[in-house]
């Protein structure tokens, strides 16, 4: 597809349980992002990548959090030992050349119970 | 402070009227400033950018941007009930690519 694509759309996990969360961008888009946003909220920046390497992981909340792209292209968003309080939509979204626009996936719902 | 605040409203326009969102940043040395709108339970999507002081125009929507009062906003104008969405401000800072976005304002256009 041309858009960018996150699976699964819908997780369902109990407390304390390991998740990932996948995200394959746009087609030869260099920069990856991933949000995280909460009914009624704006999205939260957690981690964005150039290429392979996190240019700038300042907003994950804590070492649960761990995100990978180890070919430039497709990521996954980690997370260990879930908790309640990380319940909201994972947002990826992805930007090409000098272009400030992100271009977003439709999310992953993650639910913790 | 938070780095982009935006009032949540929501704001209430009647079918023709003009919205007026507003939203104020905290890096002086920003760059590149995003509007988006996200429809309820969907993704995001860009609808202007603004990147040198003063107005925008692009179809219906407008954005005006001062840097020295740190402050962008958007009008809608001939404001349709299609407009009713969140509308989400962004900002990139002074440093690196990192796309920091306000709470956003939820927008009712009433027929």
């Amino acid at each position: 597809g041309a858009g960018v694509s996150q699976t699964p759309s819908n997780k369902v996990t109990e407390k304390g349980k390991y998740v990932e969360l996948r995200c394959d961008p746009i087609s030869g888009h260099t920069a990856l992002y991933w949000y995280r946003q909460s009914l009624g909220q704006g999205p939260e920046f957690l981690i964005y990548f150039q290429g392979t390497g996190a240019a700038d992981d300042s907003g994950l909340p804590n070492d649960r959090f761990f995100a990978v792209r180890p070919e430039g292209s497709v990521s996954t968003l980690k997370i260990q030992r879930t908790e309640r309080g990380d319940s909201a939509v994972y947002l990826c979204a992805s930007r090409g050349g000098g272009s400030g626009e992100l271009f977003f996936g439709e999310g992953s719902r993650l639910t913790v119970l | 402070q938070k780095e982009v605040e935006q009032n949540s409203g929501p704001l209430s326009v009647p079918e023709g009227a003009i919205a007026s969102l507003n939203c104020t940043y905290s890096d002086r040395g920003s760059q590149s400033f995003f509007w988006y709108r996200q429809y309820s339970g969907k993704s995001p999507e860009l609808i202007m950018s603004i990147y040198s002081n003063g107005d925008k125009e692009d179809g219906r929507f407008t954005a005006q941007l001062n840097k020295a009062s740190q402050y962008v906003s958007l009008l809608i104008r001939d404001s349709q009930p299609s407009d009713s969405a969140t509308y989400l401000c962004a900002v990139k800072g002074a440093a690196g690519n990192k796309l920091t976005f306000g709470g956003g304002t939820r927008v009712l256009v009433k027929p």
